[in-house]
């Protein structure tokens, strides 16, 4: 069965402080999808990343990357010299195909 | 990247009654819209997959004749609550699958409808 897992709930930081946001995923497949989505106090969901099974290279965009590690089913995500409109909640998804499966978010708190 | 909205945003609403929320596929047909429903503080939760034409496929512990859904054509799918109740008050989030773009894996999120029942 699909299962993604944030083991951290609420993160606080800093401002300028850089961040990594774990995420633990399962499944049986070999062909799948990971993404990691934001969602700021509006409850819109901003779409940041979708990594297929295949591609394992690490991605960087401004001040946010991401590390796929499929030996240890992870897919981490971090984000450099965060700043105050970082805070948001943080998701990590997972899909095989057709269902996106959510983990249960990561709350990050960026102190000015 | 393709367009999904839905209507309306925020719907406050009487215990008892019903309320339809709709999601529409702006600039691409979906032949797949999910509908996901999340608590407050909590994650996203898949209820029901919809396809055009077809009934809707709900997951388990969601009441189908509570939430009816219907996706009549490859631009709209709606969700109705029928006899709304306190408990059902939630942020709904619609997404809906682009055949076309990521290998037809893609699915673009609805910003969300807000409903509250009093």
């Amino acid at each position: 069965a699909q299962k993604v897992t944030q083991a951290q709930t609420e993160i606080s930081v800093v401002e300028k402080e850089d961040v990594t946001l774990d995420c633990v995923y399962e499944t049986r497949d070999t062909t799948y999808y990971l993404f990691w989505y934001k969602q700021p106090p509006s409850g819109e969901l901003v779409f940041l990343i979708r990594r297929n099974s295949f591609d394992e290279q690490n991605e960087i965009s401004g001040r946010y990357s991401w590390n796929f590690q499929k030996s240890t089913s992870s897919f981490n995500f971090t984000i450099t010299a965060s700043q105050v409109v970082d805070s948001a909640v943080y998701f990590c998804a997972l899909s095989e195909y057709d269902k996106i499966i959510f983990g249960k978010g990561t709350r990050l708190h960026i102190l000015p | 990247g393709a367009v999904v909205s839905q209507h309306p945003s925020r719907v406050i609403c009487k215990s008892g009654t019903s309320v339809k929320i709709e999601c529409r596929s702006l600039d691409f047909q979906a032949t797949t819209m999910f509908w996901y429903r999340q608590f407050p503080k909590q994650s996203l939760m898949l209820m029901a997959t919809s396809n055009e034409g077809s009934k809707a496929t709900y997951e388990q512990g969601v009441e189908k004749d509570k939430f009816l859904i219907n996706h009549a054509s490859l631009t709209l799918s709606t969700l109705t609550v029928t006899s709304a109740h306190p408990e059902d008050s939630s942020f709904y989030i619609c997404s809906a699958r682009d055949p076309l773009a990521g290998g037809g894996n893609e699915q673009f999120f609805g910003p969300g409808t807000r409903l509250t029942v009093l």
